[in-house]
């Protein structure tokens, strides 16, 4: 079965800090997808990023950042300098990459609410 | 087309109604996901369409909910006799497959549901 655990519940920062969302992840299979979603007020899940278990490398996009560490099954989010706007619940999911049969369906954490104070 | 469209964003049932929603994905993608939020968690699978194919359920669908596809374009889904239980939000997604690839999902605003 797959897991995906979010352990922070909130998060409160003040603007143009640092944040790190951690998400520890669990599953069998050999190949898989990570994903971060963002879910602004408004309700929509915004993609934010698609990672294959193949690879490792960490990937930057302006103000945000992945690490990916297969050997302690975690996938964390950074924000860099953190604005109002970034204000939402952040969501990790886990989703099978190859299957013939299968439905890649998410397996998601339950959230971390990120507050950013101006 | 802008992305997954849900159909209304907002319904408030009495205790006991049917009630209908629907889902237009992104023209081109195949995939089409039926997922349900409630307050403070993550959403969770409900069920999976490849074209017109229902392929997966969830056990979270109780024999109230159906889902559909017809001509793989647009998907209802229909809860029958709701209860307060039901009350959440219910998101779709679509996505495109690619032999045995498949891409991201992407979801829509969601329909939220309340049941007084």
């Amino acid at each position: 079965a797959q897991k995906v655990t979010q352990a922070q519940t909130e998060i409160s920062v003040v603007e143009k800090e640092d944040v790190t969302l951690d998400c520890v992840y669990e599953t069998r299979d050999t190949t898989y997808y990570l994903f971060w979603y963002k879910q602004p007020p408004s309700g929509e899940l915004v993609f934010l990023i698609r990672r294959n278990s193949f690879d490792e490398q960490n990937e930057i996009s302006g103000r945000y950042s992945w690490n990916f560490q297969k050997s302690t099954s975690s996938f964390n989010f950074t924000i860099t300098a953190s604005q109002v706007v970034d204000s939402a619940v952040y969501f990790c999911a886990l989703s099978e990459a190859y299957s013939g049969a299968g439905s890649y369906q998410l397996t998601f954490g339950k959230g971390t609410k990120l507050s950013v104070i101006p | 087309d802008t992305g997954v469209s849900q159909n209304p964003r907002h319904k408030i049932t009495k205790r006991g109604q049917n009630v209908t929603f629907r889902c237009d994905p992104i023209s081109e993608h195949n995939r089409l996901y039926w997922y349900r939020q409630t307050l403070g968690q993550g959403p969770e699978f409900l069920t999976y369409f490849q074209n017109e194919a229902q392929l997966e359920k969830s056990r979270l669908l109780s024999d109230r909910f159906s889902a559909e596809r017809p001509k793989g374009s647009f998907s209802t889904l229909e809860i029958q006799r709701t209860e307060q239980g039901d009350s959440a939000m219910y998101l779709c997604a679509s996505s495109s497959s690619f032999g045995s690839m498949n891409t991201e999902a992407f979801f829509g605003q969601g329909t939220r549901l309340t049941v007084v």
